[in-house]
């Protein structure tokens, strides 16, 4: 299996620019995360899918954040408009748990960079 | 509030000696406990899983405890390697899955 898919791996935007980001599950898998990671607050949930629907986005830090799965193979997370304080690495996650807590596959990352 | 602590600074050690990292949580009651590795400019990688029945779980040349009295896991790689270096994280599930920031461990031969 290819793993968890994201992309891109870099983007660098200027401030108020969407930003789309984008994540291929593990095929098979139940759930699907999306984490921020920054130095200062380390690795933050911000929401996770159950079979492609939202369960939990209280971690979204804004009206800014959205996510969607409209399928089990794709999920994008978006930020409209993008600013600085945005700048981190974005990890989408999955897993094969028939319940929420089980191992998490990462994939690489996407490293926004806002300007 | 809810917290999870991780020695922020680095742990450096010798090849060959046992390297132990602690993960300390609050106002927490977590079914299991799990840690990761994080290489630079990777995702993290999970290694284990300990539940709260468990009171020691090994793997290869990893164990790690749990204490719920305690509030506290200890992650302990014996033998360590200069391969062993790496960011390890702890992560606590409630109903979902939170995150340590990591203590960053460097093994130097």
């Amino acid at each position: 299996d290819a793993g968890v898919i994201q992309s891109p791996r870099h983007e660098v935007t200027e401030m108020g620019q969407e930003v789309t980001l984008r994540c291929k599950p593990i095929s098979g898998h139940d759930y699907l995360f999306w984490y921020r990671q920054t130095m200062m607050r380390g690795l933050e949930l911000l929401i996770y899918f159950n079979n492609n629907v939202p369960i939990d986005d209280s971690g979204m830090p804004e009206d800014r954040f959205s996510a969607k799965m409209p399928n089990a193979s794709f999920s994008t997370l978006k930020i409209q408009p993008s600013e600085p304080r945005d700048s981190a690495v974005y990890f989408c996650a999955s897993s094969p748990g028939t319940r929420i807590g089980g191992e998490l596959f990462f994939g690489e990352g996407s490293r926004l960079t806002v300007l | 509030s809810q917290k999870i602590e991780q020695n922020s600074e680095a742990l450096n050690i010798q090849e060959g000696k046992t390297a132990t990292l602690t993960c300390n949580y609050t106002n927490y009651s977590p079914a299991y406990l799990q840690w990761y590795r994080q290489d630079p400019g990777r995702g993290p990688v999970f290694l284990l899983l300990i539940r709260e029945n468990e009171k020691e779980k090994r793997k290869e040349r990893l164990k790690v405890t749990f204490d719920t009295t305690l509030k506290q896991s200890l992650f302990h790689i014996t033998a360590s390697q200069p391969a062993d270096s790496a960011t390890y994280l702890c992560a606590l599930n409630t109903d979902k899955l939170i995150f340590g920031t990591g203590t960053r461990l460097q093994v130097f031969p």
